[in-house]
């Protein structure tokens, strides 16, 4: 079935050290997004990349960085994790073109812990 | 401008009884709306999708909503809650900016199927 797979379900990392999360996806979709969701609120969006072209939102901290090397992968780097940073890490597609441009397609997300 | 707002942060509901989920909207154009669900720990379902076609939409797991431009609502039901549907609820609407189509979140309702 095509989806949207996120690597790894769970990461723990320790404050300060660099760690990447991984999103694949199958459905050959033009546009990937990722999301911070903390506990009990709703997804917030902090960029994403159509095509090879990359969108920050304007509140999203530098600390946050994203990698796209080709159409099915993007990454999402975090350069020194603070404790504030602990929370699910949501990957997302959508065709952004067609019929169905607009619908978003969710990984399982990374539930990240900062120690 | 685009917002929407669920008008419950949590709702309880015995097993075999009726849900209802209420969602507002406000959109200068006509929208698309979606419900997504999200089990704990676990990515966002898409389970309907209202694109301005038939204002009654159905959707997966015996769920529907019902699209009232003259109440800017989009309110989610399902005739007979069962146990596996305890979850949190969003729902969102879709907006274009800069040429790229963006979710805006609902605040969440958490759903309590009681036995």
């Amino acid at each position: 079935d095509a989806m949207v797979i996120q690597n790894p379900r769970y990461q723990v990392t320790q404050f300060g050290k660099p760690v990447t999360l991984s999103c694949s996806q199958t459905l050959n979709h033009n546009v990937m997004y990722w999301y911070q969701q903390k506990s009990s609120q709703a997804p917030k969006l902090l960029f994403h990349y159509y095509d090879k072209d990359f969108n920050n939102e304007a509140d999203t901290p530098d600390n946050f960085q994203s990698r796209r090397p080709n159409t099915s992968f993007c990454f999402l780097d975090i350069r020194s994790p603070g404790l504030g940073d602990a929370a699910m890490y949501l990957c997302a597609t959508s065709a952004g073109q067609g019929v169905i441009k607009n619908i978003q397609y969710f990984g399982a997300g990374t539930r990240l812990s900062v120690l | 401008a685009q917002s929407v707002t669920q008008l419950d942060s949590h709702v309880s509901v015995s097993e075999g009884t009726p849900v209802l989920l209420r969602c507002n909207y406000s959109s200068s154009y006509s929208p698309s709306l979606f419900w997504y669900v999200q089990h704990p720990n676990k990515g966002l379902q898409l389970l309907l999708k209202y694109t301005s076609a038939a204002t009654l939409v159905k959707g997966i797991n015996g769920f529907e909503a019902e699209f009232k431009k003259s109440e800017t609502s989009f309110h989610l039901t399902k005739p007979s809650a069962h146990m596996s549907d305890a979850a949190e609820y969003f729902c969102v609407v879709s907006g274009l900016t800069s040429g790229t189509y963006k979710y805006i979140f609902g605040t969440g309702t958490r759903l309590k199927v009681l036995a």
